[in-house]
């Protein structure tokens, strides 16, 4: 089942902050997130775990929430350069080890000066 | 490190011909994930080797098949080609055991006529 990302586009200026949503009606094992510019590869941001558990790295972090299945990515304060569409990759586990992405249709996030 | 490296990276077929592409992971990665990106179904997942062995595959039809070698360069091969098949094909490596960042390569973009 493909998670459902939301906003599906938002239009910010420089400095604002947004925040993308991740739901999943199953049952999540892990959330990564990554940011895709165009014409490139993915971008990977950063792994969630079942938890509840906040990650971040400069003015990017991001939660899970187990119990909504549901994760969030928060940009603080933003710049040219978080332009581009983000996407969740979802998993429901693991057999083993064999690791398996589900992404949601993307989120595109537009920075004007 | 380098990163993964994909080729070729554009490609013109037409319908009703075959195709291969090839991926070489990140140095001391042994498990390659294949997508397919379209502007209508986004990132879906096709299939992925762990090992030279599939451990896990999407919801696409045979025409699509993949194999690995022993030194983890993977290959995905897609025979009697549609014009649906037209897409970004992206491949991503990762590590072993527990929970792996997967790394995207720059893709093949392949046009069908």
């Amino acid at each position: 089942q493909q998670p459902v990302q939301s906003p599906q586009a938002v239009i910010l200026r420089e400095g604002e902050d947004a925040v993308i949503n991740c739901s999943s009606s199953k049952a999540l094992y892990s959330v990564h997130w990554y940011r895709q510019k165009h014409g490139e590869a993915p971008i990977f941001l950063m792994i969630l775990l079942k938890g509840g558990e906040q990650k971040g790295h400069d003015k990017i972090s991001a939660s899970f929430n187990e119990k909504k299945q549901q994760s969030s990515l928060y940009l603080t304060a933003s710049q040219l350069s978080y332009s581009g569409t983000y996407f969740c990759g979802t998993e429901g586990g693991r057999i083993q080890g064999a690791q398996k992405l589900v992404f949601g249709q993307g989120t595109r996030l537009t920075i004007n000066p | 490190k380098a990163g993964v490296t994909q080729t070729p990276r554009y490609l013109i077929k037409t319908r009703g011909q075959q195709v291969t592409l090839s991926c070489s992971p990140i140095s001391g990665h042994r498990s390659v994930s294949w997508y397919q990106q379209t502007p209508g179904q986004g990132l879906q997942f096709l299939f992925e080797y762990f090992s030279e062995t599939q451990r896990n595959k999407g919801n696409f039809p045979g025409r699509f098949s993949g194999r690995q070698f022993s030194n983890s360069r993977s290959e995905m091969n897609v025979s009697t080609l549609e014009l649906g098949d037209s897409a970004l094909y992206l491949c991503a490596s990762s590590g072993y055991g527990g929970l792996e960042t997967q790394y995207f390569g720059p893709g093949t973009r392949l046009l069908v006529l």
